[in-house]
């Protein structure tokens, strides 16, 4: 499978802070790579889709100031939490989608995921 | 828009038995269905997925099935082995030329295979 990469892996910071966190596509270009927000024992919640060259595109309710894309290169798209407060402590996962060869297709794969606590 | 169902959200089974983990959507137009693997703490692994142009698909232990008329999808694991023991999310979506809608998960299954 394709690979995607995701860093940091943890990050804990103080309320009111900023956090940076960089999905990289490895081996592939992606055009498109989506942001998702999971919480214990629950499924993927859907952030954000991220298109490269292009303002992203929020889910509902998702405060897209307080959740800042910037998908500037093929291969990179970074996810800003600004003004961290405890609840936005969550397990946060990128995702990319590969086209596939010869048929108009595409697969996503997920990054390792980013683990943030404010304290 | 597209909705996801899973069914069940636990299972567990026996070391060697099968497990059977079945999906239903709502949307008629989606053709594009993958299936992900998620131990503790770690990614969404794409384990298996099928599309809408074949009824079924197998990769050695695991098997996808598709019935569009019904508009349900199932995973099947057989000879189940501890290693098994994760998460599991179904998806759906719509693929095409003209691009590709987002994937709707449903809530997932944790499988549970003792030794």
């Amino acid at each position: 499978g394709a690979v995607v990469s995701q860093h940091p892996s943890r990050v804990i910071c103080k309320s009111g802070t900023s956090v940076k966190i960089e999905c990289r596509s490895l081996d592939f270009q992606a055009t498109t790579m989506f942001w998702y927000r999971q919480f214990p024992k629950q499924s993927l919640m859907l952030m954000a889709t991220s298109n490269e060259g292009s303002k992203a595109t929020y889910e509902q309710g998702v405060e897209k100031d307080k959740f800042l894309i910037n998908h500037a290169s093929l291969t990179l798209s970074t996810l800003t939490v600004t003004s961290a407060h405890p609840e936005d402590s969550s397990f946060y996962i990128c995702s990319a989608r590969r086209p596939i060869a010869g048929i108009s297709s595409y697969e996503q794969y997920f990054g390792p995921g980013t683990r943030l606590t404010v304290t | 828009g597209e909705n996801v169902e899973q069914h069940p959200s636990t299972l567990s089974v026996q070391e060697g038995d099968s497990a059977v983990i079945k999906c239903t959507y709502s949307d008629s137009a989606s053709n594009y269905f993958p299936w992900y693997k998620q131990e503790l703490g770690k990614r969404p692994q794409l384990i298996i997925d099928i599309r809408s142009n074949v009824g079924e698909k197998k990769d050695q232990r695991i098997a996808v099935t598709l019935n569009k008329t019904a508009k349900h999808f199932s995973l099947h694991i057989t000879e189940t082995q501890p290693e098994d023991s994760a998460v599991y999310f179904c998806a759906a979506s719509r693929q095409g030329e003209w691009g590709f809608q987002k994937l709707v998960f449903g809530t997932g299954t944790r499988l549970l295979v003792s030794p």
